[in-house]
Parts: C-alpha cells; structure tokens; sequence
C-alpha cells in the first residue's frame, strides 16, 4: 500500500479483556516496529521484526503482550487481561534495510481501557 | 541504555523568527538519527533522516546537523510559519540486525504565533 495502515484507529475495552491491534506495512518494507506513546510520555519501543530473523522482543512490558508477522506482512500486536495502565496510542513503523532508510509511521491506534 | 533529551519541552515564536532545536543523546554509537514532526491526535512524519557518517540533510526551509561524537543534533528551522506549529521529535538510531531502532526524546511542542 501507499502507507502503514492501522487498524482500528480507535478501540475501548474493559479491564481484563483481550485486544487486537493490527499493522499493515509499506509493501516491500522488511522491518517492522510496534510503539507506544502514553499520555505526556515520549515514544516507548516494544518489539521489532525484520525479515525471517527472531523478533527483537526486548522492549514488551509484560507477558500480556505479545506480537506476530505473518508472511513477512501483516503484524498483530496482543494485549491479554487489558489494564488501565495500557492505555496509549500504539504506533507501527515500517521501513527497508539499512542506514539510508528511515521509518514510516501509521496513524496509530487510540487504546482506551476502562 | 539510549537516553535522549529535548530541551524545552515547549517553545513560542513569533512568525519569521529563525530557530534551533536541540537534541541530546547519550550513547554516541549510533547508525542514524531521524527527526519526525507529529501534529495532535496524528502519527509522525518524517522530516529528515541523518546517517551516521553525515554531518547535515537539509530539506527545504529545514536542515538537521549532527554531531554524532559529543552526542547532539539540532534541527534549523527557517522562517518559521504558523503551520510549523507541531511536536518534533528527535530519534538516534542504534543498530538491531540489519536496522537502526529509535530510540525518542519527548519532544519540543513549538507554536508559532502569526
């Protein structure tokens, strides 16, 4: 597609229910980013896949939270038995290999837990 | 661990004035470093991509320096106008596989008075 696609732009949830966040990237783009932006906090790195290489799952805050790329496409973003404290804007990135590559960002998904 | 500051947090000028933002990082070993814009309620845009063996990009009214050894860059914004009025983000890349992961600041949130 022309750009990172995001879906759903907006999702409320009640505590303890499960969400699904979905990112699709540029077409082509090999590397792919999950981030989250809190209320007055800076940009917050959660996981990063890049082609068939084990995920970079070192910045995921719990165990509720997990992520998959299906086909080198299509990511999901998982967060099990929401809590409050998850509420945020995730961001997906996309980008190409290499230095001269910066990231792309979709709009975002507004996640509202109460 | 990458830490990356941004001072101020907010920042009013009036229309025409020349400016400088600054941006602070602390581990110099980086891949690259990008500069983003985010409107309220929006995902960012990118605005200017540095590689490490770079000093400057310039787009525009726009021109980001970096100075990868002391650990700084700033972004020169030019004739600054009204429609500058935004967050800007700065994110030293460090190198994860084949791709730089961003590291953010919080942001400086200018407004630019007409």
């Amino acid at each position: 597609g022309a750009g990172v696609s995001q879906s759903p732009s907006n999702k409320v949830t009640e505590k303890g229910k499960d969400v699904e966040l979905r990112c699709d990237p540029i077409s082509g783009h090999t590397a792919l980013y999950w981030y989250r932006q809190s209320l007055g906090q800076g940009l917050e790195f959660l996981i990063y896949f890049q082609g068939n290489s084990a995920p970079d799952k070192s910045g995921l805050p719990s165990d509720r939270f997990s992520a998959e790329r299906t086909g080198g496409s299509v990511s999901t973003l998982t967060i099990q038995r929401t809590q409050q404290e998850d509420s945020a804007v995730y961001l997906c990135a996309s980008s190409l290999s290499g230095a001269n590559y910066g990231y792309t960002f979709g709009s975002g998904t507004r996640l509202t837990v109460v | 661990k990458q830490e990356v500051t941004q001072i101020p947090a907010a920042l009013s000028v009036p229309e025409g004035e020349n400016l400088v933002l600054n941006c602070s990082f602390t581990d110099s070993a980086i891949y690259n470093l990008q500069w983003f814009r985010q409107d309220p309620g929006k995902g960012l845009t990118s605005l200017l991509l540095i590689q490490s063996s770079q000093r400057e990009q310039t787009s525009g009214r726009l021109n980001a320096s970096l100075d990868k050894s002391s650990g700084r860059s700033t972004l020169y914004i030019a004739a600054s106008q009204p429609g500058d009025s935004a967050t800007y983000l700065c994110a030293p890349g460090t190198l994860s596989g084949a791709n730089s992961k961003l590291t953010f600041g919080k942001g400086i949130t200018l407004s630019v008075r007409p």
